[in-house]
């Protein structure tokens, strides 16, 4: 099946731990994202990739860090994981870098619960 | 920067027609899209507008006026399974999202 896959899909661990969640896409797209969504339902940008090359890094805590090791993988580390990081983490794609008619594809949802 | 806003919460029947309304602010503009996303579930892709007016797909429409920076979602015939939150989202460098509407379809 085509589509954006991250894994895992549930991840729970204490306050201190480093922690890596994987993503990839088979859908050939140039572009991945990873999307944080608080309790609110609040979807909001981390970061974004193209081509290997990291286009928008926004005001996160450089506790985390996206590494991609070719165009169809992005994985998202976190150190050091604090409370607040608790929230459901979407990695997504698209053809371009989201101007125009391309909509994103995201994959399931990694649900990061910090104790 | 970018803004939207949109309703927290819609309520509705079965069968009925619903809206969902979204304004923004932005700086550059590059159209207005819809998601789809349950509980639980990841956001889907619904709709995209780059010009004025209505675009059908199935029971849901998008509408844009570019004028009044103002877009809607409408769907149609609702269902029980249309109950999810609906964002509205601005596709620019990235795409930036409304604090999305909850649909609650009930019996």
């Amino acid at each position: 099946d085509t589509a954006v896959s991250q894994t895992p899909k549930y991840l729970v661990t204490q306050m201190g731990n480093d922690k890596s969640i994987k993503c990839e896409q088979n859908l050939g797209h140039d572009t991945m994202y990873w999307y944080k969504q608080d309790s609110k339902k609040f979807l909001k940008i981390m970061f974004s990739y193209n081509n290997k090359e990291l286009i928008i890094n926004e005001t996160v805590p450089n506790r985390f860090s996206p590494k991609s090791p070719d165009k169809a993988h992005l994985n998202l580390h976190i150190n050091s994981l604090e409370l607040g990081d608790s929230a459901v983490y979407f990695c997504a794609s698209s053809q371009e870098t989201g101007r125009g008619n391309y909509g994103y594809t995201f994959g399931s949802g990694t649900r990061l619960t910090v104790v | 920067g970018q803004s939207l806003e949109q309703p927290s919460e819609v309520t509705a029947v079965e069968g009925a027609i619903v809206q969902i309304n979204c304004t923004y602010q932005t700086s550059g503009f590059y159209g207005l899209s819809w998601y789809q996303q349950h509980d639980g579930g990841a956001p889907t892709f619904l709709s995209y507008n780059a010009l004025d007016g209505l675009e059908e797909t199935g029971r849901f429409s998008s509408f844009l006026s570019r004028s009044d920076s103002y877009g809607y979602l409408l769907l149609q015939e609702l269902q029980m399974k249309d109950s999810a939150s609906y964002f509205c989202a601005l596709p620019g460098s990235t795409l930036t999202f409304g604090k999305g509407t909850m649909l609650l379809v009930s019996p």
